[in-house]
């Protein structure tokens, strides 16, 4: 079955700058990779996704990029804010099977 | 937030204990899932019910039992837990497209559960 490998597990990172969290995957056949993130008390929100279709996707200050050779695809968020202090997930899945594999998780601090 | 609210937000019970957690969902899905989520370890999917039925089971222990009377509402009935039971249970629904569908699941607050 699918195995997703999240890194880093804690990421700190001064206001402004970037911040980058990878994912890889192990199943050739996945087509379908979403980010979520995790605020505490709350269960975890879409904030991002893509498909094997394409090779990068960008949301305002948020892009996902997939390499699916390298079978690794990868959160950018660019500015960061306070509010973006969280704990993030990527998930892979075969597009319509319904069955979300996702990563141990990232959680990132942003240093005003 | 998302459309999918989840009762009771925390829960704490004994091992003989019989309870159960609540979902619905205001999204006019037709797919809802549990998930369980544990300290230091990735969400693990439970149940899938689709159209009210259940397709995946995920090799869950029988002192869970879902039940999921129409597609807006989904249960987890809880009985005879164990501690390493202590998680936070989430519930996501989803919208099936048929075919190649878009499958984004959108996720509950979750129920914290606590086994004493």
């Amino acid at each position: 079955g699918e195995n997703v490998e999240q890194h880093p597990s804690t990421l700190s990172v001064q206001e402004g700058d970037s911040a980058v969290i990878k994912c890889t995957y192990s199943d050739s056949a996945s087509n379908y990779f979403p980010w979520y993130k995790q605020e505490l008390g709350k269960g975890p929100q879409l904030i991002i996704d893509i498909r094997s279709n394409v090779g990068e996707k960008k949301d305002q200050r948020i892009a996902v990029t997939l390499n699916k050779t390298a079978k690794h695809f990868s959160l950018h968020i660019t500015e960061t804010q306070p509010e973006d202090s969280a704990v993030y997930f990527c998930a892979a899945s075969l597009q319509g099977a319904q069955k979300l594999v996702f990563g141990q998780g990232t959680r990132l601090t942003i240093n005003p | 937030e998302t459309g999918v609210t989840q009762t009771p937000r925390h829960l704490v019970m004994g091992m003989t204990n019989k309870k159960s957690l609540k979902c619905e969902q205001h999204l006019g899905h037709n797919a809802m899932y549990w998930y369980k989520q544990s300290a230091k370890k990735p969400l693990e999917l439970m149940f899938v019910y689709n159209f009210k039925e259940q397709t995946e089971n995920n090799s869950v222990p029988s002192r869970f039992s879902p039940e999921c009377p129409n597609s807006s509402h989904l249960f987890l009935h809880l009985h005879t837990l164990q501690p390493e039971d202590s998680a936070l249970y989430l519930c996501a629904s989803s919208q099936l497209a048929g075919g190649l569908g878009t499958d984004t699941q959108y996720f509950g607050p979750g129920t914290r559960l606590t086994v004493l």
